[in-house]
C-alpha cells in the first residue's frame, strides 16, 4: 500500500474550517484514501474515504486532487471535540481484508 | 449503526496471569476482525487479523502462542494475553469490518482496553 505523509500537528480556531492535508504521491489506481481519527484514549473512528471524486458526509469533506497524489480532509466547522489525531491511510479497495497501516497522523488541536 | 463493543475497558492483573478481552460487533456481522496494540505516544500497530471460523493471521513479531485470538462467530472475537508480563501493558484495540450494506475495508473500532500488568 502507498505511503502517506501528513504534517505532525495543526491548530484551528473553534468554528473555523480545519483543512488537513495528506500526500500520497505513490498511490495506485485501485487504492482508496481513508481518513480515521483517534480522540485521546479512545479507539479510532472512521471519517470518510474516496477513490478519485470528492466526497462529503455528515462529518467531513474529502477533496482529492485530479492526479490523486494528495488529498485534503475538511472539517467545515471545527469544534473542541474535533481535537484528535487524524490519520490518512491508503488502501486497496474491494475486499474486507484490508489491513490499515497507521502512521503518526496529524494532531489537530481546536482552540476556543 | 456499525457499533463495536470491547470489554473490559480497563484491566489490572498480576504478572503471570492470563487476561481475556472481548470484541463484539453489535449490529452487523463482522467478516473480519483486527487486533491492534498501542503504546503511549505511539501509533496503532496491527497484531493480527482474524476471519470467522479460521485461524488468525499474526503480524511479524507477534507471538501467536502468547496472544491467542478466537473468532468463533460473526459477532465475537476474543484476545487472550497469556502469562502476561509488565511489558505487555498497553492499550489493546479491536476493530471489525463486514460485508453486506457496510462498505468493505471500513473498520469500526472498539473503545479499547487498557491493560496494566503489575
Amino acid at each position: 500500500d502507498a505511503k502517506t505523509t501528513q504534517p505532525p500537528s495543526m491548530d484551528c480556531a473553534e468554528g473555523r474550517a480545519a483543512n488537513l492535508p495528506c500526500n500520497h504521491s505513490t498511490i495506485s489506481g485501485n487504492e482508496y484514501v481513508y481518513w480515521y481519527r483517534q480522540i485521546h484514549s479512545q479507539g479510532p473512528q472512521y471519517i470518510i474515504h474516496g477513490l478519485k471524486n470528492n466526497e462529503t458526509n455528515e462529518m467531513a469533506s474529502l477533496i482529492i486532487t485530479e492526479d490523486r497524489k494528495s488529498s485534503t480532509l475538511i472539517l467545515p466547522h471545527a469544534t473542541l471535540r474535533d481535537t484528535a489525531v487524524y490519520y490518512c491511510i491508503v488502501l486497496a479497495g474491494g475486499t474486507s481484508y484490508g489491513k490499515l497501516t497507521f502512521g503518526q497522523g496529524t494532531i489537530l488541536t481546536v482552540h476556543p | 449503526g456499525a457499533v463495536v463493543s470491547q470489554h473490559p475497558s480497563r484491566v489490572i492483573c498480576k504478572s503471570g496471569t492470563s487476561v481475556k478481552i472481548e470484541c463484539r460487533s453489535l449490529d452487523f456481522q463482522a467478516t473480519t476482525m483486527f487486533w491492534y496494540r498501542q503504546f503511549p505516544k505511539q501509533s496503532l500497530m496491527l497484531m493480527a487479523t482474524s476471519n470467522e471460523g479460521s485461524k488468525a493471521t499474526y503480524e511479524q513479531g507477534v507471538e501467536k502462542d502468547k496472544f491467542l485470538i478466537n473468532h468463533a462467530s460473526l459477532t465475537l472475537s476474543t484476545l487472550t494475553v497469556t502469562s502476561a508480563h509488565p511489558e505487555d501493558s498497553s492499550f489493546y484495540i479491536c476493530s471489525a469490518s463486514g460485508g453486506g450494506s457496510l462498505a468493505k475495508n471500513i473498520q469500526y473500532f472498539g473503545a479499547g482496553t487498557r491493560l496494566s500488568v503489575l
